[in-house]
Order: structure tokens, then C-alpha cells, then sequence
């Protein structure tokens, strides 16, 4: 079993929907939970950062980090064609300078 | 965040040849990562480069495959060497954030291996 599960998809949605994008995880020594974006041929970009459980809101984009089930999801609201992309779950134990990263999962947002 | 630059963005290379990616960064870092991605695959960790030090290779890893150069605070250089088709991916060099776990990529190198 992986540290960290993510469904790669890909997962096709129409403009203006809500996304819900997950990973879980077998490391409960795991405290801080990243979500980057990767466009085609570009590098990732850490998009949200969380430490513990709860939520997180930045603009149109929801973490949730739920330690107990450890799962944590990214939400999307009003996805726009802009969103598509490949986005990545990460964590860490704190302290390692070195996530753990899921394999992304593809979004498709078409018009 | 820092901004980071790679060199070449993409080329293509026959085997048994060597390909040395360049990675520069626009502010004194004190740790710099190489990363591989493969299709469909998630990140895998190269090796970390210190400056002034032996870069540190993880698991399946080797110096003689992937030598590493750290000159200075800005600046590193991955070579992949006597390459084979398996050595196809995009190359990603990473700095750590103020935090210290968050990672900030470059854009990364695609090399396809013929």
C-alpha cells in the first residue's frame, strides 16, 4: 500500500461546477498537507497549505484535512476552463523539508 | 516564493549519452531538490544538493547515474548519464519554501531518450 492514494482520473466536469478532489493517506505521523497545480508542461505550484485538521479557504479553493479518516479533499467552486490541470496532494511529518506526494489527479473543465 | 529557471526545457537524446540539466534560482537557497516525473506516476525524489557538500541520493538512486554539482547558493546541475529510453520523464529541480516542507519547482526538463 502507497503512503498516499489519488485517483488519477481524469475527472471531467462542466464550468461552474463544484470539484472535489481527494487523497488519503497511511502515515499518521503526517501534519502538514499540501495541493499544488500542474499546468501542461509546467512545473507544480503549491496552491494550498494546511497543518493539522480542519479547513482552509483561499478565494474559490477549499482544503479540508480530516486526520481521523486521514483524508483530505480540495474543493473547487465556480471551476472555470482555467482550472484544468493536473492537481497533486503532499504531506509531511514537519521537520523533513521532504513531502510525500500523491500521483495528481487531471481535471478537465470544459465550457 | 523563489523563482527558478531550468535548462533545457526539452530535448531529445539518443542512448548511451549524457544530458546535464541546469537549475538556477533567483535568491540564496540553502537546499535544492531533483525530482523525477514519470507519466502517471507521482514525484520521486532524486537526491537533495547542499551546497558545499555530497549531494544525498535516495533509494534506487546513484552518483554515478545522476551526478550531482552544487557551486554555489543559486545554482545546480543534474546530469543523467548513459541514458536508456527508461530514462524518459520530466526532470524538476525544487526549492524548499519559508516554511520548510512546501516545495516551489521549477518548470521543469523534458528529456525523451531514443
Amino acid at each position: 500500500q502507497k503512503e498516499v492514494e489519488q485517483d488519477p482520473g481524469p475527472l471531467s466536469v462542466p464550468e461552474g461546477a463544484i470539484v472535489s478532489l481527494n487523497c488519503t493517506y497511511s502515515n499518521s505521523a503526517f501534519q502538514y498537507f499540501m495541493w499544488y497545480r500542474q499546468y501542461s508542461r509546467k512545473g507544480p505550484e503549491l496552491l494550498m497549505y494546511t497543518y493539522s485538521s480542519g479547513n482552509k479557504e483561499d478565494g474559490r479553493f477549499t482544503a479540508q484535512v480530516d486526520k481521523s479518516s486521514k483524508y483530505i479533499s480540495l474543493f473547487i467552486r465556480d471551476s472555470q476552463p482555467s482550472d484544468s490541470a493536473t492537481y497533486l496532494c503532499a504531506m509531511s511529518e514537519g521537520g523533513s523539508y521532504i513531502p510525500t506526494f500523491g500521483r495528481g489527479t487531471s481535471l478537465i473543465v470544459h465550457p | 516564493s523563489a523563482v527558478i529557471s531550468q535548462k533545457p526545457s526539452r530535448d531529445i537524446c539518443q542512448r548511451g549519452t549524457s544530458l546535464t540539466i541546469q537549475c538556477q534560482v533567483d535568491s540564496q537557497v540553502t537546499m535544492m531538490f531533483w525530482y523525477r516525473q514519470q507519466p502517471g506516476q507521482s514525484l520521486t525524489l532524486i537526491a537533495t544538493a547542499n551546497q558545499g557538500s555530497e549531494a544525498t541520493y535516495e533509494s534506487g538512486f546513484v552518483i554515478d547515474k545522476f551526478p550531482i554539482s552544487r557551486p554555489n547558493l543559486t545554482f545546480s546541475t543534474l546530469t543523467v548519464s548513459n541514458m536508456s529510453p527508461e530514462d524518459s520523464s520530466i526532470y524538476l529541480c525544487s526549492v524548499t519554501g519559508y516554511r520548510g516542507d512546501e516545495q516551489y519547482f521549477g518548470p521543469g526538463t523534458r528529456l525523451t531518450v531514443t
